[in-house]
Protein backbone atom coordinates (compact mmCIF):
# COMPACT_ATOMS: atom_id res chain seq x y z
CA UNK A 1 0.00 0.00 0.00
CA UNK A 2 1.16 3.49 -0.57
CA UNK A 3 1.75 5.90 1.98
CA UNK A 4 4.15 7.97 3.94
CA UNK A 5 6.71 6.28 6.82
CA UNK A 6 7.80 8.80 9.38
CA UNK A 7 10.89 7.18 11.88
CA UNK A 8 11.16 6.74 14.52
CA UNK A 9 7.76 6.86 16.14
CA UNK A 10 9.23 8.15 19.83
CA UNK A 11 12.81 10.31 19.78
CA UNK A 12 14.66 11.18 23.33
CA UNK A 13 17.79 13.77 23.19
CA UNK A 14 19.69 15.44 25.34
CA UNK A 15 19.88 19.11 24.76
CA UNK A 16 23.02 20.38 22.25
CA UNK A 17 22.27 17.06 20.32
CA UNK A 18 21.38 17.37 16.58
CA UNK A 19 18.94 14.38 15.61
CA UNK A 20 17.18 13.83 12.05
CA UNK A 21 13.85 12.84 11.32
CA UNK A 22 13.24 10.49 8.69
CA UNK A 23 10.27 10.71 5.71
CA UNK A 24 10.26 8.59 2.92
CA UNK A 25 7.10 8.03 0.42
CA UNK A 26 6.14 5.26 -1.76
CA UNK A 27 3.22 7.96 -3.72
CA UNK A 28 5.02 9.09 -6.29
CA UNK A 29 4.04 13.04 -4.98
CA UNK A 30 6.68 15.86 -6.00
CA UNK A 31 5.74 17.96 -2.98
CA UNK A 32 7.15 16.92 0.11
CA UNK A 33 6.61 18.89 3.81
CA UNK A 34 7.46 19.01 7.21
CA UNK A 35 5.08 20.86 10.07
CA UNK A 36 5.46 20.67 13.67
CA UNK A 37 2.86 20.76 16.03
CA UNK A 38 2.46 22.31 19.19
CA UNK A 39 -0.19 21.19 22.24
CA UNK A 40 -3.05 22.87 21.68
CA UNK A 41 -2.13 24.53 17.89
CA UNK A 42 -2.22 24.17 14.53
CA UNK A 43 0.75 22.85 12.23
CA UNK A 44 3.17 24.74 11.34
CA UNK A 45 5.19 24.93 8.18
CA UNK A 46 9.17 24.16 8.56
CA UNK A 47 10.46 23.72 4.87
CA UNK A 48 9.00 22.35 2.01
CA UNK A 49 10.50 20.57 -1.37
CA UNK A 50 8.67 20.69 -4.58
CA UNK A 51 11.14 18.84 -6.63
CA UNK A 52 13.98 17.01 -5.95
CA UNK A 53 17.33 18.66 -4.86
CA UNK A 54 14.97 21.88 -4.34
CA UNK A 55 13.33 23.15 -1.27
CA UNK A 56 12.01 26.26 0.43
CA UNK A 57 12.33 27.12 3.79
CA UNK A 58 8.14 27.34 5.72
CA UNK A 59 7.25 29.91 8.17
CA UNK A 60 9.32 28.19 11.14
CA UNK A 61 12.86 27.08 9.53
CA UNK A 62 15.39 28.59 12.08
CA UNK A 63 17.33 25.75 14.04
CA UNK A 64 15.64 23.27 11.11
CA UNK A 65 17.95 21.73 7.60
CA UNK A 66 16.45 19.58 5.28
CA UNK A 67 17.58 17.78 1.90
CA UNK A 68 15.66 16.28 -0.99
CA UNK A 69 18.38 14.29 -2.92
CA UNK A 70 15.98 11.64 -3.85
CA UNK A 71 11.80 11.96 -4.47
CA UNK A 72 11.26 9.08 -2.28
CA UNK A 73 12.78 10.95 0.97
CA UNK A 74 12.95 14.12 2.73
CA UNK A 75 14.63 13.94 5.69
CA UNK A 76 14.55 16.81 8.81
CA UNK A 77 17.56 17.64 11.13
CA UNK A 78 16.86 19.31 14.30
CA UNK A 79 19.72 21.24 15.15
CA UNK A 80 21.14 22.81 18.28
CA UNK A 81 19.90 25.85 17.31
CA UNK A 82 16.15 24.90 17.78
CA UNK A 83 15.35 26.76 20.93
CA UNK A 84 12.57 24.73 21.78
CA UNK A 85 13.09 21.60 19.87
CA UNK A 86 10.20 19.12 21.88
CA UNK A 87 7.16 18.75 19.96
CA UNK A 88 4.91 16.89 17.63
CA UNK A 89 7.00 16.55 13.83
CA UNK A 90 4.84 15.56 10.77
CA UNK A 91 6.19 14.70 7.27
CA UNK A 92 3.34 15.25 4.45
CA UNK A 93 3.26 14.74 0.75
CA UNK A 94 1.36 16.29 -1.53
CA UNK A 95 0.07 15.00 -5.58
CA UNK A 96 -1.58 18.61 -6.65
CA UNK A 97 -4.83 20.02 -5.30
CA UNK A 98 -4.01 21.07 -2.13
CA UNK A 99 -4.62 17.46 -0.23
CA UNK A 100 -1.95 16.52 1.83
CA UNK A 101 -1.06 12.87 3.11
CA UNK A 102 0.26 12.79 6.19
CA UNK A 103 2.71 10.23 8.15
CA UNK A 104 2.23 8.99 11.61
CA UNK A 105 4.48 11.42 12.85
CA UNK A 106 7.47 11.59 15.18
CA UNK A 107 7.60 12.70 18.96
CA UNK A 108 10.95 14.63 20.08
CA UNK A 109 11.24 15.33 23.11
CA UNK A 110 14.86 17.01 24.49
CA UNK A 111 15.89 17.10 27.68
CA UNK B 1 -4.38 38.56 13.85
CA UNK B 2 -3.69 34.90 13.05
CA UNK B 3 -3.94 33.83 9.50
CA UNK B 4 -6.72 31.37 10.12
CA UNK B 5 -8.84 31.95 13.33
CA UNK B 6 -10.95 28.55 14.64
CA UNK B 7 -12.41 28.30 18.20
CA UNK B 8 -10.89 26.06 20.14
CA UNK B 9 -13.40 24.40 21.89
CA UNK B 10 -14.36 22.16 23.12
CA UNK B 11 -17.43 21.75 21.17
CA UNK B 12 -20.01 19.62 23.18
CA UNK B 13 -22.39 17.80 20.49
CA UNK B 14 -25.18 15.59 22.06
CA UNK B 15 -24.79 11.98 19.80
CA UNK B 16 -26.94 12.32 16.78
CA UNK B 17 -26.99 16.45 16.69
CA UNK B 18 -25.47 19.10 14.37
CA UNK B 19 -21.87 20.20 15.20
CA UNK B 20 -21.07 23.20 13.71
CA UNK B 21 -17.47 24.11 13.51
CA UNK B 22 -16.77 27.66 11.86
CA UNK B 23 -13.12 28.97 10.59
CA UNK B 24 -12.12 32.46 9.14
CA UNK B 25 -9.42 33.49 7.32
CA UNK B 26 -7.52 36.76 6.20
CA UNK B 27 -6.04 36.62 3.04
CA UNK B 28 -8.82 37.64 0.58
CA UNK B 29 -6.89 35.96 -2.07
CA UNK B 30 -7.37 32.67 -0.85
CA UNK B 31 -8.12 29.82 -3.10
CA UNK B 32 -8.50 26.70 -1.62
CA UNK B 33 -9.91 25.40 1.90
CA UNK B 34 -9.67 22.51 3.58
CA UNK B 35 -11.08 20.69 6.90
CA UNK B 36 -8.51 18.04 8.23
CA UNK B 37 -9.89 15.70 11.48
CA UNK B 38 -7.13 14.61 13.83
CA UNK B 39 -7.16 12.14 16.46
CA UNK B 40 -5.68 12.60 19.69
CA UNK B 41 -2.29 11.81 19.35
CA UNK B 42 -2.63 10.73 15.46
CA UNK B 43 -1.53 12.53 12.37
CA UNK B 44 -4.58 14.59 10.29
CA UNK B 45 -6.77 13.60 7.91
CA UNK B 46 -8.11 15.35 4.99
CA UNK B 47 -12.25 14.81 5.43
CA UNK B 48 -13.30 17.92 3.15
CA UNK B 49 -12.20 20.10 0.44
CA UNK B 50 -13.95 23.10 -1.19
CA UNK B 51 -13.01 25.91 -3.64
CA UNK B 52 -15.69 28.22 -4.87
CA UNK B 53 -18.89 29.62 -3.02
CA UNK B 54 -21.42 27.47 -1.66
CA UNK B 55 -21.74 24.25 0.05
CA UNK B 56 -20.28 20.90 -0.69
CA UNK B 57 -21.81 17.62 0.91
CA UNK B 58 -20.04 14.10 1.69
CA UNK B 59 -22.10 12.06 3.23
CA UNK B 60 -22.57 13.06 7.17
CA UNK B 61 -20.35 16.46 6.34
CA UNK B 62 -20.79 19.79 4.62
CA UNK B 63 -18.59 22.35 3.93
CA UNK B 64 -19.91 25.75 3.25
CA UNK B 65 -17.34 28.57 2.05
CA UNK B 66 -18.24 31.90 1.98
CA UNK B 67 -15.32 34.41 0.15
CA UNK B 68 -16.88 37.16 0.44
CA UNK B 69 -17.21 37.22 4.24
CA UNK B 70 -14.02 35.35 4.53
CA UNK B 71 -15.85 32.64 6.40
CA UNK B 72 -15.70 28.75 5.91
CA UNK B 73 -17.21 26.47 7.81
CA UNK B 74 -18.16 22.42 8.77
CA UNK B 75 -21.56 20.86 9.85
CA UNK B 76 -21.26 17.14 11.08
CA UNK B 77 -25.06 15.87 10.90
CA UNK B 78 -26.33 12.95 12.94
CA UNK B 79 -22.99 13.25 15.33
CA UNK B 80 -21.31 10.12 16.55
CA UNK B 81 -19.07 9.22 19.56
CA UNK B 82 -16.59 8.33 16.60
CA UNK B 83 -16.72 11.82 15.44
CA UNK B 84 -14.93 13.26 18.81
CA UNK B 85 -11.82 14.45 17.64
CA UNK B 86 -10.05 17.68 16.89
CA UNK B 87 -10.65 19.81 13.03
CA UNK B 88 -8.44 21.71 11.55
CA UNK B 89 -9.32 24.39 9.01
CA UNK B 90 -6.42 24.97 6.54
CA UNK B 91 -6.59 27.81 3.85
CA UNK B 92 -4.04 27.54 0.96
CA UNK B 93 -3.37 31.30 -0.95
CA UNK B 94 -1.55 30.53 -4.30
CA UNK B 95 -2.33 27.65 -6.78
CA UNK B 96 1.35 27.04 -7.67
CA UNK B 97 2.25 25.66 -3.76
CA UNK B 98 -1.01 23.66 -3.30
CA UNK B 99 0.71 22.11 0.14
CA UNK B 100 1.71 25.23 1.78
CA UNK B 101 -1.20 25.17 3.50
CA UNK B 102 -1.93 27.98 6.34
CA UNK B 103 -3.31 25.36 9.44
CA UNK B 104 -5.92 27.00 11.98
CA UNK B 105 -5.52 26.10 15.73
CA UNK B 106 -7.93 23.03 15.86
CA UNK B 107 -11.44 22.66 17.09
CA UNK B 108 -11.68 20.14 19.10
CA UNK B 109 -15.81 18.10 18.98
CA UNK B 110 -16.39 15.65 22.05
CA UNK B 111 -20.04 14.00 21.22
CA UNK B 112 -21.60 12.56 24.08
CA UNK B 113 -23.92 9.74 23.88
Amino acid sequence: DGGITQSPKYLFRKEGQNVTLSCEQNLNHDAMYWYRQDPGQGLRLIYYSQIVNDFQKGDIAEGYSVSREKKESFPLTVTSAQKNPTAFYLCASSGGLGTLHFGNGTRLTVT
Amino acid sequence: QKEVEQNSGPLSVPEGAIASLNCTYSDRVSQSFFWYRQYSGKSPELIMSIYSNGDKEDGRFTAQLNKASQYVSLLIRDSQPSDSATYLCAVNIRRDSWGKLQFGAGTQVVVTP
